[in-house]
């Protein structure tokens, strides 16, 4: 059964440091996404990482993908307000029975 | 008009009320997904059909049902609702290759009191 840990649950930031969060998987998986959920709304998709070694940044955001490890990290840098917000990792395989499975969520609190 | 809409966005409904959650999609996509979410846990899967004729069980399906009218129409029901059903509950659509991701609606806000 493949299990998506997320680690730590909650993290308070202070406003322009820096961050890691850690995203591990119990098996082999094709593909490793990361969202951003607001309270009450939908998930945006925030990154798609396809292989070892990937590495994606947009704005203040940088993840990166070891499937040898099986762990992704989501680095922030600077951050800022903006990006208080709940952070999903999920996990999919390739194939016939593709779905995401999804780790718990890391909520981030950008504080003064 | 939005990609992948759910119906409705919120309901307050009594325990043991049968209650139908829809969802349709103009993404062309044949492959639908039902996510739960409850604070703390995540998103977990409910039910999910890679075309109509296809129906499968997630791991959290007991007390659930669902229907695949149509490519673009995939339906949760609860048949008899009870208060641990309260929760937000999400759509999903991919394409059989899953290039572009996975599309998810805005989310239906479920009560059962």
């Amino acid at each position: 059964e493949l299990k998506v840990e997320q680690n730590p649950l909650f993290l308070s930031m202070q406003e322009g440091k820096n961050y890691t969060i850690y995203c591990n998987y119990s098996t082999t998986s094709d593909r490793l996404y990361w969202y951003r959920q607001d309270p009450g709304k939908s998930l945006e998709s925030l990154f798609v990482l396809l292989s070892n070694g990937a590495v994606k940044q947009e704005g203040r955001l940088m993840a990166s993908l070891d499937t040898k490890a099986r762990l992704s990290t989501l680095h922030i840098t600077a951050a800022v307000h903006d990006l208080s917000a709940t952070y999903f990792c999920a996990v999919d395989r390739t194939g016939a029975n593709s779905k995401l499975t999804f780790g718990k969520g890391i909520t981030l609190s950008v504080r003064p | 008009d939005a990609d992948v809409t759910q119906t409705p966005r919120n309901r307050i409904t009594k325990t043991g009320k049968r209650i139908m959650l829809e969802c349709s999609q103009t993404k062309g996509h044949d492959r639908m997904y039902w996510y739960r979410q409850d604070p703390g846990l995540g998103l977990r899967l409910i039910y999910y059909s890679f075309d109509v004729k296809d129906i499968n069980k997630g791991e959290i399906s007991d007390g659930y049902s669902v229907s695949r009218q149509a490519q673009a129409k995939f339906s949760l029901s609860l048949e008899s609702a009870i208060p641990n059903q309260t929760a937000l509950y999400f759509c999903a659509t991919s394409d059989r290759t899953v290039n572009y991701g996975y599309t998810f609606g805005s989310g239906t806000r479920l009560t059962v009191v």
